[in-house]
């Protein structure tokens, strides 16, 4: 059964510094890695999609990474800004039934 | 209206009531999904239509009843509902369920309290 886990659970950085979040999976057989971005009470909104044949995706100041062998993936956020304060939600979409599982996401706070 | 849509936004009903909740995407998509996200909980996958047809039933409870009438509309149909069942109720769609590499797109979820 596939277990999808983030670390840290919160985290809370000046303005500016480089980040990292972290997700691990437990079986590599999977469609995807996609990371989410949560803001307090809302729906959910699509950062980045990596496919099992990629190793990595970037989009801006964010850049996300997938090593399946490893059954793991980070989130990189370069020069954080207050407005990135939210949660990242870390997803695998599995190939045995095609369901896909959420990790608990990392609450993350940058202070100005 | 773009991307995916729910409504209400909000709701509170009683344990007795019946209520619907609705969820439109204006993305040609043809799979979409409904999930719960209760606090401190990820969030859990509960139903999903691929071409209008039932995929997946995770399991979820016989008081809530799902619908989807075309693959641009999918309702949950909820009746005498838990306090437990208390939670942020999220739509999503994706272009096709069996294509796993697609990218899922999500709306705005219906807060739900059941008093």
């Amino acid at each position: 059964k596939q277990e999808v886990t983030q670390i840290p659970a919160a985290l809370s950085v000046p303005e500016g510094e480089n980040l990292v979040l972290n997700c691990s999976f437990t079986d590599s057989a999977i469609y995807n890695l996609q990371w989410f971005r949560q803001d307090p009470g809302k729906g959910l909104t699509s950062l980045l999609l990596i496919q099992s044949s990629q190793r990595e995706q970037t989009s801006g100041r964010l850049n996300a990474s997938l090593d399946k062998s490893s059954g793991r993936s980070t989130l990189y956020i370069a020069a954080s800004q207050p407005g990135d304060s939210a949660t990242y939600l870390c997803a695998v979409r599995d190939t045995g039934g095609f369901k896909t599982i959420f990790g608990a996401g990392t609450r993350l706070f940058v202070k100005a | 209206e773009t991307g995916v849509t729910q409504t209400p936004r909000h709701l509170v009903m009683g344990m007795t009531n019946k209520k619907s909740l609705k969820c439109e995407q204006h993305l040609g998509h043809n799979a979409m999904y409904w999930y719960k996200q209760s606090a401190k909980k990820p969030l859990e996958l509960m139903f999903v239509y691929n071409f209008k047809e039932q995929t997946e039933n995770n399991s979820v409870p016989s008081r809530f009843s799902p619908e989807c009438p075309n693959s641009s509309h999918l309702f949950l149909h909820l009746h005498t509902l838990q306090p437990e069942d208390s939670a942020l109720y999220l739509c999503a769609s994706s272009q096709d369920e069996l294509a796993g590499s697609y990218e899922q797109y999500f709306g705005p979820g219906t807060r739900l309290t059941v008093t």
